[in-house]
């Protein structure tokens, strides 16, 4: 059974840094390309960050592009996101997921960050 | 990039027929086949509905169908039962190794 596991989630004062972290099982992790997608209170799925499989290329949405790097370690079968100089509007729930020929297939239950003063 | 317009809501009886819409550009829906739906329950994680413009994941029920026309694709669900009623997102790879998502549609079985 192919699971995705989401932690590091939590609540943090703005400008400040957070790493999320997504442990998988049920599949060769290595073989896939992986997302972030992240959903505000209320609101819509919005992608965030695509990585390759072997980790050698990365993309990001606009909005988070330089505050956010996404990486893995195919050795740990974990995919990470370090988000620094974060913002009120970061607060959402994260999800990590799967992709299959540039689709997500499967979905962690994701983690809810909170950025407030 | 812009997100994929979806009507906010729509509603059926049981038994009927819905169709959710998913309209983009030439630049994302237009251009690739790597349309999917996804299903939402609230405070739950998304699940795959449709990949591929028109196929189903093991498991989905075959009430659940797909297409696309030019730079809309659609979501039908025919045959409506309770448990239909949830969001729906669609999502299309947009190129340049992004990808976009519809606003969203909550489905209400009347």
């Amino acid at each position: 059974e192919v699971q995705l596991v989401e932690s590091g989630g939590g609540s943090v004062q703005p400008g400040g840094s957070l790493r999320l972290s997504c442990t998988v099982s049920g599949f060769t992790f290595s073989y896939y390309w992986m997302h972030w997608v992240r959903q505000a209170p209320g609101k819509g799925l919005v992608w965030v960050s695509l990585i390759y499989s072997d980790g050698s290329g990365t993309n990001y949405a606009d909005s988070v592009k330089g505050r956010f790097t996404i990486s893995r370690d195919n050795s740990k079968n974990t995919l990470y996101l370090h988000m620094n100089s974060l913002r009120a509007e970061d607060t959402a729930v994260y999800y990590c997921a799967r992709d299959s020929h540039y689709q997500i297939d499967s979905w962690g239950q994701g983690t809810l960050v909170t950025v407030s003063s | 990039q812009s997100a994929l317009t979806q009507p906010r809501s729509v509603s059926g009886s049981p038994g009927q027929s819905v169709t959710i819409s998913c309209t983009g550009t030439s630049s994302d829906i237009g251009t690739y086949n790597s349309v999917s739906w996804y299903q939402q329950y609230p405070g739950k994680a998304p699940k795959s509905m449709i990949s591929d413009v028109t196929k189903r994941p093991s498991g989905v029920p075959d009430r659940f169908s797909g297409s696309k026309s030019g730079n809309t694709a659609s979501l039908t669900i025919s045959g409506l039962q309770a448990e239909d009623e949830a969001d729906y997102y669609c999502c299309s790879y947009a190129g340049s190794y992004t990808w976009v998502f519809g606003g969203g549609t909550k489905l209400t079985v009347l």
